[in-house]
């Protein structure tokens, strides 16, 4: 049964700094991995997806690896900014029976 | 584009009813998965529609139901409501459930069973 993990569960950091989250998994037969965020009573909204024979994505000050062989992928946040401030979560889609696996996510707070 | 629309926003039923929740995916798209999320459990998968068939189905008791329409919405019903049922629950779309599909959330209908 996949299990998806997420280091650390909150993060406070200073306006300006470069932070890397992380997202570990427990089967490396994925079909896809997504990283997502939410704002408080909000729903997702997708910031990159992943798929399993890609390594690397990126959009803007955003950064998503994955190495399926240790199971894990970094999302990595440039320049952070207050409006960065939200709940990250990455979610894994299975070879198996193509369900979404939900990683409990980090709680990011970037201070101005 | 528009986005993808879920009605009501909000609900509130007691134990024993049941309830139909509906998703307008993103215009094209013909899957659409249901999700539930809580406090305590986070985010977890409850189905997958595509072309109007269940495609997948996460662990949940037979009480939780869905179906697609030809025009791709989806409803997903709860029977016999539970306090434990009480939750955000979420659906996305995406054009086919592809690997390189991304998924599409809607704001959720937040349901209270009291």
């Amino acid at each position: 049964k996949q299990e998806v993990t997420q280091i650390p569960a909150a993060l406070s950091v200073p306006e300006g700094e470069n932070l890397v989250l992380n997202c570990s998994f427990t089967d490396s037969a994925i079909y896809n991995l997504q990283w997502f965020r939410q704002d408080p009573g909000k729903g997702l909204t997708s910031l990159l997806l992943i798929q399993s024979s890609q390594r690397e994505q990126t959009s803007g000050r955003l950064n998503a690896s994955l190495d399926k062989s240790s199971g894990r992928s970094t999302l990595y946040i440039a320049a952070s900014q207050p409006g960065d401030s939200a709940t990250y979560l990455c979610a894994v889609r299975d070879n198996y029976g193509q369900n979404f696996v939900f990683g409990p996510g980090t709680r990011l707070s970037v201070l101005p | 584009k528009a986005g993808v629309t879920q009605t009501p926003r909000y609900l509130i039923k007691t134990r024993g009813q049941q309830v139909t929740l509906s998703c307008s995916p993103i215009s094209g798209h013909r899957s659409v998965s249901w999700y539930q999320q809580t406090p305590g459990q986070g985010l977890q998968f409850l189905f997958e529609y595509f072309s109007e068939t269940q495609r997948n189905k996460g662990n949940f008791p037979g009480r939780f139901s869905g179906r697609q329409f030809s025009n791709s919405r989806s409803e997903m019903n709860v029977s016999t409501l539970e306090l434990g049922d009480s939750a955000l629950y979420l659906c996305a779309s995406s054009l086919f459930g592809g690997a390189s599909d991304t998924q599409y959330f809607g704001p959720g209908t937040r349901l209270t069973v009291l």
